[in-house]
């Protein structure tokens, strides 16, 4: 079956430690890949999303992703994390043919520590 | 802003009671979702919507229905709500085309006893 896996379920560091959480898919052909945070007590909302072009992709508050077709991952990634990153992450991938619809992963529980 | 609004953010319900969520998002989005939030497993798609009174199974539909009668509004229906169906719910709508994102509502922490 098709997947999305984040094999970080969950992740402790300290403040200005670097960040990576894992993300891999199952698909084949064109994907369209995100990054969710749900910070505790808010909605989900969008960190960062790659469609197309430069692999390595920006998003808000320092994070960003590199999408790597070959290995099926888009890694989540930060240089220096604060305790406001204390968060759950979830990868989530738009598959071929599935419209808008998104498949999440299981989510990586991210506490930073002071 | 887009916002996204749930009618409930906690409600109890007991067993075999039938059980309605409302969303209503005011961005004249397409298409509509409900997920289910536990925890180790993420978010699962319920069901979506991507026009009025138009509706798919997502991954997950046993024991729920949905209705779209008006665009800005989605519902989410447990017929006989069970003990297994305690969970947050998360009512999520987007624009038409897989590159835009969705946005979320705040969740409802459903619980039956």
């Amino acid at each position: 079956a098709q997947s999305v896996s984040q094999h970080n379920h969950h992740v402790i560091l300290s403040e200005a430690a670097s960040l990576e959480l894992g993300c891999n898919y199952s698909y084949g052909g064109t994907v369209n890949l995100f990054w969710y945070v749900q910070y505790p007590g808010q909605h989900l909302q969008l960190l960062l999303k790659y469609f197309s072009g430069d692999p390595l992709v920006k998003g808000i508050k320092g994070f960003e992703a590199e999408f790597i077709k070959s290995k099926f991952s888009f890694n989540l990634r930060k240089p220096s994390v604060q305790w406001s990153d204390t968060a759950e992450y979830f990868c989530a991938v738009n598959a071929p043919g599935g419209g808008n619809k998104l498949t999440f992963g299981t989510g990586t529980q991210l506490k930073v520590e002071l | 802003d887009v916002k996204v609004t749930q009618s409930s953010r906690y409600l109890v319900k007991r067993t075999g009671e039938k059980v309605f969520l409302e969303c209503v998002q005011d961005m004249d989005h397409e298409n509509m979702f409900w997920y289910r939030q536990d925890p180790g497993l993420g978010l699962r798609l319920i069901y979506f919507s991507y026009d009025v009174k138009m509706k798919e199974k997502g991954d997950i539909p046993e024991g729920y229905s949905v209705s779209r009668e008006k665009k800005e509004r989605f519902s989410l229906i447990l017929e006989s709500a069970s003990t297994n169906q305690t969970s947050m719910y998360l009512c999520a709508s987007s624009s038409q085309g897989p590159r835009y994102e969705q946005y979320f509502g705040p969740g409802t922490r459903l619980t039956v006893t």
